[in-house]
């Protein structure tokens, strides 16, 4: 079965400074991760993925995602934060070739002017 | 559609009553997946929907849930004889044949049981 851990329910930064949001997975083969965004009033949003190559993935407005299969991790980074990102964070995860993904509990990022 | 549309955006029933939250996918979407937020929870997986292929329904969370597809586009998914821990927003998302894909989800239904 699969799931899906975000140890940290917030993570508080100060605009410039980088951020990371955490996420560990288990799933059985190879995994399909993803983070998506939910900003307020609004509905969750895709951010990025990780299916297969390079371990560095690249997303929407600035964030990248690092694939760690030693680790079962997929951390969410941003070099420098901004106000605007402040939002609730889901990490998910499905196996190779499935279709039901799972969700983490979400972590709540707070980026402070 | 340009998007996964949902209706209703907001639903108050009292506890007993029957509803049913309706979801239209982006056309050309073959999976459509059904979810469950709780205030202040994660995203709870319900049921998702792939072609022809059978539903795979192992996340409903009792007999009283239930989700059908019709001609592989328009979801309804039905909560008999409501209870106050159903009060949630309903979400429901839709992707090009599977999860690799990415979802897009819609606004989602807030359903509040009195």
């Amino acid at each position: 079965a699969q799931s899906v851990a975000q140890p940290e329910d917030q993570v508080n930064v100060a605009e410039g400074n980088p951020l990371t949001v955490k996420c560990t997975y288990s799933v059985s083969g190879n995994p399909y991760l993803f983070w998506y965004v939910q900003y307020p009033n609004r509905g969750l949003q895709f951010l990025l993925k990780y299916i297969t190559g390079d371990n560095l993935v690249k997303g929407s407005y600035g964030f990248e995602a690092e694939f760690n299969k030693s680790q079962t991790s997929f951390h969410l980074k941003k070099p420098s934060a901004l106000v605007s990102d402040s939002a609730l964070y889901f990490c998910a995860v499905s196996n190779t070739g499935g279709f039901k993904t799972i969700f983490g509990a979400g972590t709540r990022l707070f980026v402070k002017a | 559609g340009a998007g996964v549309s949902q209706s209703p955006s907001n639903k108050v029933t009292e506890k007993g009553k029957d509803v049913e939250l309706r979801c239209d996918p982006i056309s050309g979407h073959t999976a459509l997946y059904w979810y469950r937020q709780s205030l202040g929870q994660g995203l709870e997986f319900l049921i998702y929907f792939q072609g022809n292929s059978a539903p795979d329904k192992s996340g409903l969370p009792s007999d009283r849930f239930s989700a059908e597809r019709t001609g592989g586009s328009v979801s309804t998914l039905t909560i008999q004889r409501t209870q106050q821990e159903d009060s949630a927003v309903y979400l429901c998302a839709s992707s090009f044949q599977g999860a690799s894909y990415g979802y897009t989800f819609g606004s989602g239904t807030r359903l509040t049981v009195v």
